[in-house]
């Protein structure tokens, strides 16, 4: 049972740049949800899904948008990589919000 | 103020007990949560109590809830050097709400 899968684990872009984080998970979850952690700070929700074909917005979703087309995965696309989004990316899953949710290993994301 | 409060750092000798404590300000709050981060990793679910528990004990950590103080605190029993990481006191509010509330972290130095 692999959990919440996210690749990469590391990526350097350059400003201007696009690129998608992948996130999947084997545990048959509805909820999945994005969150970015920064130095000193806890972390903040981007995007989350209730259910495949079903995202909605967070906290901070400006620069990102979320697809979920699938139960399984529900990848998280910078459109123009700026700086600001230079943070560590956690996937999250849970069968229902509000009991256990699982996070994924990370992905640090440097834009240059 | 801060919807999550944690002192940021704490300092203790092996062997010793930890106390972590959190105050919130959501009164809404039905999930609490903690979790622990060690350097460079994601973040591992280490327990979670609702909110009509006072108190929630597995093996090494107890969790105490004081719902009229809006306070949270763990306790981690004989803290081995294993247990140093960062440790963030989260909440979910329930109905309406799809994103989980963190603190800051409070980061766990254990002394040989």
């Amino acid at each position: 049972n692999a959990g919440v899968t996210q690749t990469p684990k590391f990526q350097v872009l350059k400003t201007g740049q696009s690129m998608t984080l992948q996130c999947a998970q084997d545990m048959n979850h509805e909820y999945m949800s994005w969150y970015r952690q920064d130095p000193g700070m806890g972390l903040r929700l981007i995007h989350y899904s209730v259910g495949a074909g079903i995202t909605d917005q967070g906290e901070v979703p400006n620069g990102y948008n979320v697809s979920r087309s699938t139960t399984e995965d529900f990848p998280l696309r910078l459109l123009s990589a700026a700086p600001s989004q230079t943070s560590v990316y956690f996937c999250a899953s849970s069968p229902i919000l509000g009991n256990t949710i699982y996070f994924g290993e990370g992905s640090w994301l440097t834009v240059v | 103020g801060e919807d999550v409060e944690q002192s940021l750092f704490l300092s203790v000798r092996e062997g010793d007990s930890s106390v972590i404590n959190c105050t919130y300000t959501d009164s809404s709050s039905t999930y609490l949560y903690w979790y622990k981060q060690e350097p460079g990793a994601g973040l591992q679910l280490l327990t979670y109590i609702f909110s009509n528990m006072d108190m929630k004990q597995d093996q090494r950590l107890t969790v105490l809830l004081n719902k009229k103080d809006k306070h949270l605190s763990l306790r981690i029993a004989d803290t081995q050097t294993g247990d140093s990481a960062i440790y963030f006191c989260a909440y979910y509010s329930g109905a309406g709400s799809y994103q989980l509330t963190f603190g800051k972290g409070t980061k766990l130095s254990v002394i040989p």
